[in-house]
């Protein structure tokens, strides 16, 4: 089945620094990939959609310039948290879809911390 | 973004009884509905999934029906386990567009 992969799954960093987080789709390409934020207990929050080659679509709510995202080829989508805070400490995940079939499936997600 | 409302939040059942999960959407234009299995601490996971061409699809255990006309759409797990215990979402996708979620259902299956 298609695979995704996402580094690192945990970080723990100190607040004002900034994390990177990569997405790969493994054995598919993906022209789209989302970044979703899940707190404890709670569904997942699409936080931005991005797309090979041109800029991500922010979700309202979202700073663009604190959560920046590139998506430079079919495989590979990068969000970065900027200046991070306490409470940008979540559960993050990005999903991939596939190009021709158009099912979705996601990474392990990365569990941030901020200090 | 559309609502998806997701019913009921959560769910207790006996080992071997079947399990039932509501989902209503309020796009018209939706046209794929998946539904994903979250264990604690890990990704979601696709189980079935379902496009508005086809009223029913069935995977072993797991079913999905369709009803587009009242724009709602059930995950149906039947003889459930212990290790069907999850948080299982539903989401819909209009068009090409992205997935929205529901809240969640916690499954919980007693031995």
């Amino acid at each position: 089945g298609a695979v995704v992969s996402q580094h690192p799954s945990w970080v723990i960093c100190k607040s004002g620094t900034s994390v990177k987080i990569e997405c790969r789709s493994l054995d598919f390409q993906a022209t789209t990939m989302f970044w979703y934020r899940q707190f404890p207990k709670q569904s997942l929050m699409l936080m931005a959609t991005s797309n090979e080659g041109s800029k991500a679509t922010y979700e309202q709510g979202v700073e663009k310039d604190k959560f920046l995202i590139n998506h430079a080829s079919l495989t590979l989508s990068t969000l970065t948290v900027t200046s991070a805070h306490p409470e940008d400490s979540s559960f993050y995940i990005c999903s991939a879809r596939d190009r021709f079939y158009g099912e979705q499936y996601f990474g392990p997600g990365t569990r941030l911390t901020v200090t | 973004g559309e609502n998806v409302e997701q019913h009921p939040s959560t769910l207790s059942v006996q080992e071997g009884d079947s399990a039932v999960i509501k989902c209503t959407y309020s796009d018209s234009a939706s046209n794929y509905f998946p539904w994903y299995k979250q264990e604690l601490g890990k990704r979601p996971q696709l189980i079935i999934d379902i496009r508005s061409n086809v009223g029913e699809k069935k995977d072993q255990r797991i079913a999905v029906t369709l009803n587009k006309t009242a724009k709602h759409f059930s995950l149906h797990i039947t003889e459930t386990q212990p290790e069907d215990s999850a948080v299982y979402f539903c989401a819909w996708n209009s068009g090409y567009s992205t997935l929205t979620f529901g809240k969640g259902t916690m499954l919980l299956v007693s031995p």
